[in-house]
């Protein structure tokens, strides 16, 4: 059974562009999680996905958001890029939403 | 606000050692409680999964314990080895279904 996949693995970009990321989360699993991992702050909750409906967001500002596509396929898109959302974003998926989570490899965003 | 410490920050020791990992976090009502660990630029690998309801889980030389009333869950692990070197991180689900992360700790075992 494959495992959560995030696209693209790297990327770098400059202050004030956007950036959209991509996460396929196992199969049959319908809830999908991201999260924020920078040195400074650990590991952060961004938003929560299920059945294409966001039911959870964190603290994070309005430029940060995302969606679900019908097979559970989830985007976060992150605009007007700042120096500070250099960091490893991660991609959680589990079957139901108070199951076991599952992640990804990450996508590593650098911002110049 | 939920929050999670884990101690120590690192932990450095020689292999075949027995080692505990501790998590503590201050509000007990959750929903489970995962470890996971990390290697370096790499995602979280999950190791185990306590439910609330349950005291305890075991995989292989893991064993992690839950005392939801006091806060606390321990990560056993017999036996180390120099592959076991990771971050090892802690993270509980509360109502709202998201999952909080303590800082992590730092495992180093020497051959």
């Amino acid at each position: 059974k494959a495992g959560v996949t995030q696209t693209p693995r790297y990327l770098i970009k400059t202050r004030g562009q956007q950036v959209t990321l991509s996460c396929s989360p196992i199969s049959g699993h319908r809830s999908v999680s991201w999260y924020q991992q920078t040195p400074g702050q650990g590991l952060q909750f961004l938003f929560e996905y299920f059945s294409e409906t966001q039911r959870n967001k964190g603290n994070f500002p309005g430029r940060f958001s995302g969606r679900q596509f019908s097979n559970s396929r989830s985007e976060m898109n992150v605009s007007t890029l700042e120096l500070g959302d250099s960091a490893l974003y991660l991609c959680a998926s589990s079957l139901e939403v108070y199951n076991e989570q599952f992640f990804g490899p990450g996508t590593r965003l650098t911002v110049l | 606000k939920q929050e999670v410490t884990q101690i120590p920050a690192a932990l450095s020791v020689p292999e075949g050692e027995n080692l505990v990992l501790n998590c503590s976090f201050t509000d007990s009502a959750i929903y489970n409680l995962q470890w996971f660990r990390q290697d370096p630029g790499k995602g979280l690998t999950s190791l185990l999964l306590i439910q609330s309801s349950q005291r305890e889980q075991t995989s292989g030389r893991l064993n992690a314990s839950l005392d939801k009333s006091s806060g606390r869950s321990t990560l056993y692990i017999a036996a180390s080895q120099p592959g076991d070197s990771a971050t090892y991180l802690c993270a509980v689900k509360t109502s709202g279904s998201r999952l909080t992360f303590g800082e992590g700790t730092q495992l180093t075992v020497n051959p």
